[in-house]
């Protein structure tokens, strides 16, 4: 049982926007920034946001991060085929004094 | 070119030990956290220890703590993790990660990954 919950999957056609939800409590997600990675299949996690809604250098504005309260999004807009991955979103947990993560979120584009 | 390798991962009986090592190229090493990530067959990604640059801040998550110790030889710019009485739930990809950040460790997130090293924890 992850400290996070996401979605198990999501799923979008080619061009369509979806979000993805991240529910934590008042000693993660409320109280510190959140991370957002995606692995694609069979590839190594690279990080997608952090800082709530900061994009590294290289990840396209397609992508785009969100906190309210104890809760964040990842919204991809103009979906396409090389989007789907499993995406994980991650904060540090001040109770637990560790990171955490959710369980993961497997988006499909159909 | 930022570069990480872990090495280490075998076959190895429950209640056995194993070092993990990240030999780390392409940055200035002793100036970065670094983690340990790791991640079961068919599961999601599970933080398992960090430790500042300096190897005076370390933490560990729940899951591990008492049994797995990190440690760093700036020296040497390599990140080890010694496992011990290691359980079949142990079993995963160990990824050796690199912490970006300024300040608390709550502002850090882990920007390089190198490839992961494999446990498995079997009789």
């Amino acid at each position: 049982q992850s400290v996070l919950t996401q979605p198990p999957s999501a799923s979008g056609t080619p061009g369509q926007r979806v979000t993805i939800s991240c529910s934590g409590s008042s000693s993660n997600i409320e109280s510190n920034p959140v991370t957002w990675y995606q692995q694609l299949p069979g590839k190594v996690p690279k990080p997608l946001i952090y800082g709530n809604d900061q994009r590294p250098s290289g990840v396209p504005d397609r992508f785009s991060g969100s906190k309210s309260g104890t809760s964040a999004s990842l919204a991809i807009s103009g979906l396409q085929s090389e989007d789907e991955a499993d995406y994980y979103c991650a904060t540090w947990d001040d109770g637990l004094n560790g990171r955490v993560f959710g369980g993961g979120t497997k988006l499909t584009v159909l | 070119e930022v570069q990480l390798l872990e090495s280490g991962g075998v076959l190895v009986q429950p209640g056995g030990s194993l070092r993990l090592s990240c030999a780390a190229s392409g940055f200035t090493f002793g100036s970065f956290a670094m983690s340990w990530v790791r991640q079961g067959p068919g599961k999601g990604l599970e933080w398992a220890s960090g430790m500042s640059g300096s190897g005076r801040s370390i933490y560990y998550a729940d899951s591990v703590k008492g049994r797995f110790t990190i440690s760093r030889d700036n020296s040497k710019n390599t990140l080890y993790l010694q496992m011990n009485s290691l359980r079949a739930e142990d079993t995963a990809v160990y990824y050796c990660a690199k912490e970006r950040g300024s300040g608390s460790w709550s502002h850090y997130y882990m920007d390089v990954w190198g490839k992961g090293t494999t446990v498995t924890v079997s009789s």
